[in-house]
């Protein structure tokens, strides 16, 4: 089974800065990457697909890149409403795994 | 809107079945994939099934493989989940997702997911 690394597990940042949350893929995934954000006590929704497809309605401040085994996803200027755990996960075969989540918090 | 409601959580002791149900609406449901993907308390997630569009290709993790059956009712837009031989491992918040194509290749992502039904298996 494909392992996804993400660091940190957490962070704390203050709104405006930028924030790169990694993921690290134990083999080559190619671009089969996909980042979610969940809030406390809700459904996780999707972010990006595709290693750097910004799904409509998703704020322009985030974005995602890489391919084969190491994926960023930034947070270009935080803001309050993205504190947030942050998950990755691949699909380049069976079975389709996460990364344990990044945990995000304003300061 | 597309909308996934699911149901079926609760109480059940170990060793013991439950069947969960995942009510699509607002989309074509015969033409795409669908998953589960649960949450234990506190924890990340995990994919535990899929099926194709049709239903005659079903995927399952490990730790549910032989205990747990994905189905799907195209003529009442249902998603199903069949949970036999329930362990205490298997407590969490079980999640219906909508997958982007018929078929489970390529790059699958969930979007969206339902509200979550919570199963709870303990003595």
């Amino acid at each position: 089974d494909i392992q996804m690394t993400q660091s940190p597990s957490s962070l704390s940042a203050s709104v405006g800065d930028r924030v790169t949350i990694t993921c690290r893929a134990s083999q080559s995934i190619s671009w089969y990457l996909n980042w979610y954000q969940q809030k406390p006590g809700k459904a996780p929704k999707l972010l990006i697909s595709g290693a750097s497809s910004l799904q409509s309605g998703v704020p322009s401040r985030f974005s995602g890149s890489g391919s084969g085994t190491d994926f960023t996803l930034t947070i270009s200027s935080l803001q309050p409403e993205d504190s947030a755990t942050y998950f990755c996960q691949h699909s380049y075969n069976i079975p389709l795994t996460f990364g344990g989540g990044t945990k995000v918090e304003i300061k | 809107e597309v909308q996934l409601l699911e149901s079926g959580g609760g109480l059940v002791q170990p060793g013991g079945s439950l069947r969960l149900s995942c009510a699509a609406s607002g989309f074509t449901f015969t033409s795409y994939a669908m998953s589960w993907v649960r949450q234990a308390p506190g924890k990340g997630l995990e994919w535990v099934s899929a099926i194709s569009d049709t239903g005659s290709s079903t995927y399952y993790a490990d730790s549910v493989k032989g205990r747990f059956t994905i189905s799907r009712d195209n003529s009442e837009n249902t998603l199903y989940l069949q949970m036999n031989s329930l362990r205490v491992e298997d407590t969490a918040v079980y999640y219906c997702a909508k997958d982007p194509s018929p078929g489970v290749r390529g790059n699958v992502w969930f979007d969206p997911w339902g509200q979550g039904t919570l199963v709870t298996v303990s003595s």
